[in-house]
């Protein structure tokens, strides 16, 4: 079966502080992507990645970098962490780059920035 | 940028009557997704329809499609507690596309 893992469920750190969120997913599926997620504003997308060392900005880059050095692990780097930046994290892979494909998602982080 | 909308926001039905949920979009697609999310998990893919299918069927699921209105409709039949959950559309609008997302819409199942 299909398993994406998020390093924290919950995570709280201070402002200014650089953060790292990580994702594994065993599936040896080429893409993955990080999301936000917010109350009545949906999933929007932070980044994500076609293949390994591979990246593209999605809609809300700003504030965050990413990091994909091994075609299973995906990490978000949030570099001088913000309040408006406390939120859930979400990590999915999907098998290849065709949209006809699922995302698999894993359970989030709440990350909140004190 | 938002491109699916659900409606209603929030639903609250008995156990064992169907719920409805709605799902308009604004461009051409190439596919609409439809996921499931349990509070505070993730999201769990629920069904697929292409642009050229008008109706699709998982088990209790019913995801219809009408291009020409662009909107979507998922009916759950005789839902049960554990369909409590909130449930997003997602629409690709070309085959390599990344996907949009709307708001969601939070179903509550009653005993």
């Amino acid at each position: 079966d299909v398993k994406v893992t998020q390093s924290s469920r919950y995570l709280v750190k201070r402002t200014g502080e650089k953060v790292f969120l990580e994702c594994v997913q065993d599936m040896d599926h080429e893409n993955m992507f990080w999301y936000r997620q917010d109350p009545g504003l949906g999933l929007r997308l932070i980044y994500f990645s076609y293949d390994v060392k591979m990246k593209e900005k999605g809609d809300i880059p700003e504030g965050y970098s990413v990091s994909r050095e091994k075609k299973e692990r995906f990490s978000l780097i949030l570099e001088s962490a913000s309040t408006n930046q406390t939120s859930m994290y979400l990590c999915a892979s999907r098998l290849f780059t065709n949209s006809n494909q699922p995302q698999h998602f894993g359970d989030g982080t709440r990350l909140s920035i004190l | 940028s938002q491109q699916g909308e659900e409606d209603p926001q929030a639903l609250s039905i008995q156990e064992g009557e169907n719920a409805t949920m709605n799902c308009s979009y604004k461009t051409s697609i190439n596919n609409l997704q439809w996921y499931r999310q349990n509070s505070g998990r993730g999201l769990v893919h629920l069904i697929l329809i292409r642009s050229n299918e008008r109706e699709k069927h998982s088990g209790r699921l019913r995801v219809t499609l009408d291009t020409s209105k662009k909107s979507s409709s998922l009916l759950i039949t005789a839902s049960r507690a554990a369909d409590t959950a909130s449930y997003f559309c997602a629409t690709a609008m070309d085959s390599n596309y990344q996907l949009i997302w709307g708001a969601g819409t939070k179903l509550i199942i009653k005993p």
